[in-house]
């Protein structure tokens, strides 16, 4: 089935290590985006990418890196994971940026101790 | 400052229709009304959205004010897999979704 793709479902990190979650979707969206979700709480927006090549900052950028690897793949690297990382982290596509139509994955479900 | 104002929760009976309201009194011009939901431990999906008109779709119906400083969700026929939280966002077309607490929705049987 098309959609969004998202690996590992679940991980276990102790503070300090590093750790790469992976995303990919066969849309042939142009724009991608990284979230993460706090119990309770709604989505907040980590780092996006409006299309192959280009990465821009959301609102809770610090502690993660991104990478477009093509069109198809955008991963959210954790150099030093710290336990206020512990979080549902769901990455999503669009065919264009912007705020319609997002394609959501099932979620990575890190726990950092 | 949040843009949009929803109950924290409601409960509807199965197969009666589910009204989700709305406020964003705030809201300017080419700023468009969408609509997610979340499923429990599920990715937010995508069920509508509108600028001025009422729109409708096979999952819901959108209603916005003719001021546009409310709208309001409609769900048919509400069944038990309607259980969800409901995120009602304002953003114009090219702006990020930006996700607030949301209105969590019970059907019961």
């Amino acid at each position: 089935n098309a959609g969004v793709t998202q690996t590992p479902k679940f991980q276990v990190l102790k503070t300090g290590q590093s750790m790469t979650l992976q995303c990919a979707q066969d849309m042939n969206h142009n724009s991608m985006y990284w979230y993460r979700q706090d119990p309770g709480m709604g989505l907040r927006l980590i780092y996006y990418s409006a299309s192959e090549g280009t990465t821009d900052k959301g609102e809770v950028p610090n502690g993660y890196n991104v990478s477009r690897l093509n069109k198809r793949e955008f991963s959210l690297r954790l150099e030093s994971a710290a336990p206020s990382q512990t979080s549902v982290y769901f990455c999503a596509s669009s065919e264009e940026r912007g705020a319609w139509g997002y394609t959501f994955g099932s979620g990575t479900r890190l726990t950092v101790v | 400052d949040a843009k949009t104002t929803q109950p924290t929760s409601m409960d509807c009976a199965e197969g009666r229709a589910a009204n989700l309201p709305c406020n964003h009194s705030t809201i300017s011009g080419n700023e468009y009304v969408y609509w997610y939901r979340q499923i429990h431990s599920q990715g937010p999906q995508y069920i509508i959205h509108g600028l001025k008109n009422n729109e409708t779709n096979e999952m819901a119906s959108l209603i916005i004010t003719e001021d546009r400083k409310s709208s309001t969700l409609i769900l048919p026929h509400a069944t038990l897999r309607d259980t969800a939280v409901y995120y009602c966002i304002v953003s114009d077309a090219g702006n990020m979704l930006t996700f607030g607490g949301g209105t969590r929705l019970m059907v019961k049987p």
